[in-house]
């Protein structure tokens, strides 16, 4: 039963630069949430994808920006890099069962570093 | 707005000591989850526990144990007879509660770096 898998691991850009973070589910997982976790500090809310669509959104600029696919991974993008955007980024999945709360299940993450 | 506070940054113990990691939180939300995750030295945040805010009844799996009081809005973890695999900084969360049967987004405490030594 694969977990939540985030691709690359580790990521070295300048500022300037877009990226792009990919997250695959855990299996039978249909929402996807992503998290940017500062050094030193708790993970932070950006967004949520379910059907494609985002559902929330938590206090990050346009820059910050998703996707996600009939299959049910996602993407993160981030544009015009800054060095403040330097962290390591959390990709959560979860089940819609249409009433609760369900626990989201993370992967290991992509640490980002800007030069 | 919500938040939580986890007041200890970093505590250590020696193995087969008792450890209990404070978790204080604020929201206007009279439905709510709370929840704990351990995150090892390889990042990964590993699901420990999701209590509703309806549910005031301790809990207890294995060497751990958790003491939900909403009168003092606090949601305590302990470890017992700690071993050093449970080394790792442990984060309390919490989130509203979902009218959309998605999960509402996490906002974590700062977390506390548990240090068991031999």
């Amino acid at each position: 039963d694969a977990g939540v898998t985030q691709s690359p691991t580790h990521l070295i850009k300048t500022r300037g630069q877009q990226v792009t973070l990919r997250c695959s589910p855990k299996s039978g997982h249909d929402t996807v949430s992503w998290y940017q976790q500062a050094l030193g500090q708790g993970p932070q809310f950006i967004f949520q994808y379910y059907e494609e669509e985002e559902r929330q959104r938590g206090n990050f600029p346009d820059r910050f920006s998703g996707h996600q696919f009939p299959n049910y991974s996602s993407e993160l993008n981030v544009n015009a890099l800054l060095l403040g955007d330097s962290a390591l980024y959390l990709c959560a999945s979860s089940l819609n069962m249409g009433v609760g709360n369900q626990p989201q299940h993370f992967g290991d993450g992509t640490r980002l570093s800007i030069l | 707005a919500q938040k939580v506070t986890q007041a200890q940054t970093e505590i250590s113990v020696v193995e087969k000591e008792d450890v209990t990691l404070d978790c204080v939180y604020e929201t206007r939300d009279t439905t709510y989850y709370l929840f704990w995750y351990k995150q090892p030295p390889s990042g990964e945040l590993v699901f420990l526990i999701r209590r509703n805010s309806f549910d005031e009844q301790n809990e207890i799996s294995g060497r751990y144990s958790w003491n939900f009081q909403k009168s003092t809005s606090s949601f305590n973890f302990t470890i017992t007879a700690s071993q050093v695999v449970d080394s790792a900084v442990y984060f309390c969360a919490l989130s509203e509660a979902s009218n959309t049967g998605t999960a509402s987004k996490l906002t974590f405490g700062t977390g506390t770096r548990l240090q068991v030594t031999l």
